[in-house]
C-alpha cells in the first residue's frame, strides 16, 4: 500500500516558469489537500478537494491552481513561479469513515524558485 | 478562527528521561487535536489524536497526550525518551464544524534527545 505519493521530490524552477506537482493516493480517500511548509510557520493549507470535480481554496491559494478529475489524483499547478513560492509542499488525504478524519501526508516536494 | 501555539522552538532531554512537548489551542467548538512527527527530509507521520472521550490518548512509538479542556492544552508526553525520537513535532487542531482538510498547525517544536 503506497499511501500518498508525490512527485517530484526536488525541483528547481526559474522565476516565471510553470510546473505541476503530482499527487496520487491509493487508499480511495474522498478528501485531498495541498499544504506548504515554511520555516517558523508550520503548515498552511493551499487548496483542498472533497471529491472528484470539487475543489476549494485554503488559507494561501494565490499563485496555485488545482483540479480533481479522479479520486486518486490531485495535482498542484504553479502558474508563474515566484521566489516566495520556495517551500516544501505536502499532499494529504483523508476519508470520512475515519473517526476525526485523520489526515495522512505524502513525503513532500522540495521546491526552490530562483 | 482556530489557532495552535507551540511555545517552545526546541526541547532538549537526555535519553531515558521523560519528555513533554507543549501545545495550546484555540477553537470555537469542541476541538479535534492531532500530533504529527517529521523526520529530516520526510513527510509528516501521524502520532495520535483526540476526538472525544478519555483525556489521555495513547499513540504510536510510546507517545501519549493529555487533553485538558480548562487549560486548552494538548501536551505530548513520553515516559522515557529515545535518541531516535529526535525530530520535529507538530500539534494541529481542527474545528469539527469546518472542512475535513482544514487542519491548523502550530509552528513546530524540535525535540533533541541526547545520548
Amino acid at each position: 500500500n503506497a499511501g500518498v505519493t508525490q512527485t517530484p521530490k526536488f525541483q528547481v524552477l526559474k522565476t516565471g516558469q510553470s510546473m505541476t506537482l503530482q499527487c496520487a493516493q491509493d487508499m480511495n480517500h474522498e478528501y485531498m489537500s495541498w499544504y506548504r511548509q515554511d520555516p517558523g510557520m508550520g503548515l498552511r493549507l493551499i487548496h483542498y478537494s472533497v471529491g472528484a470535480g470539487i475543489t476549494d481554496q485554503g488559507e494561501v491559494p494565490n499563485g496555485y491552481n488545482v483540479s480533481r478529475s479522479t479520486t486518486e489524483d490531485f495535482p498542484l499547478r504553479l502558474l508563474s513561479a515566484a521566489p516566495s513560492q520556495t517551500s516544501v509542499y505536502f499532499c494529504a488525504s483523508s476519508y470520512s469513515g475515519d473517526s476525526g478524519n485523520t489526515i495522512y501526508f505524502g513525503e513532500g516536494s522540495w521546491l526552490t524558485v530562483v | 478562527a482556530q489557532s495552535v501555539a507551540q511555545p517552545e522552538d526546541q526541547v532538549n532531554v537526555a535519553e531515558g528521561n521523560p519528555l513533554t512537548v507543549k501545545c495550546t489551542y484555540s477553537v470555537s467548538g469542541n476541538p479535534y487535536l492531532f500530533w504529527y512527527v517529521q523526520y529530516p527530509n520526510r513527510g509528516l507521520q501521524f502520532l495520535l489524536k483526540y476526538i472525544t472521550g478519555d483525556n489521555l490518548v495513547k499513540g504510536s512509538y510510546g507517545f501519549e497526550a493529555e487533553f485538558n479542556k480548562s487549560q486548552t492544552s494538548f501536551h505530548l508526553k513520553k515516559p522515557s525518551a529515545l535518541v531516535s525520537d529526535s525530530a520535529l513535532y507538530f500539534c494541529a487542531v481542527r474545528d469539527p464544524n469546518t472542512g475535513f482538510q482544514k487542519l491548523v498547525f502550530g509552528t513546530g517544536t524540535r525535540l533533541l534527545v541526547s545520548p
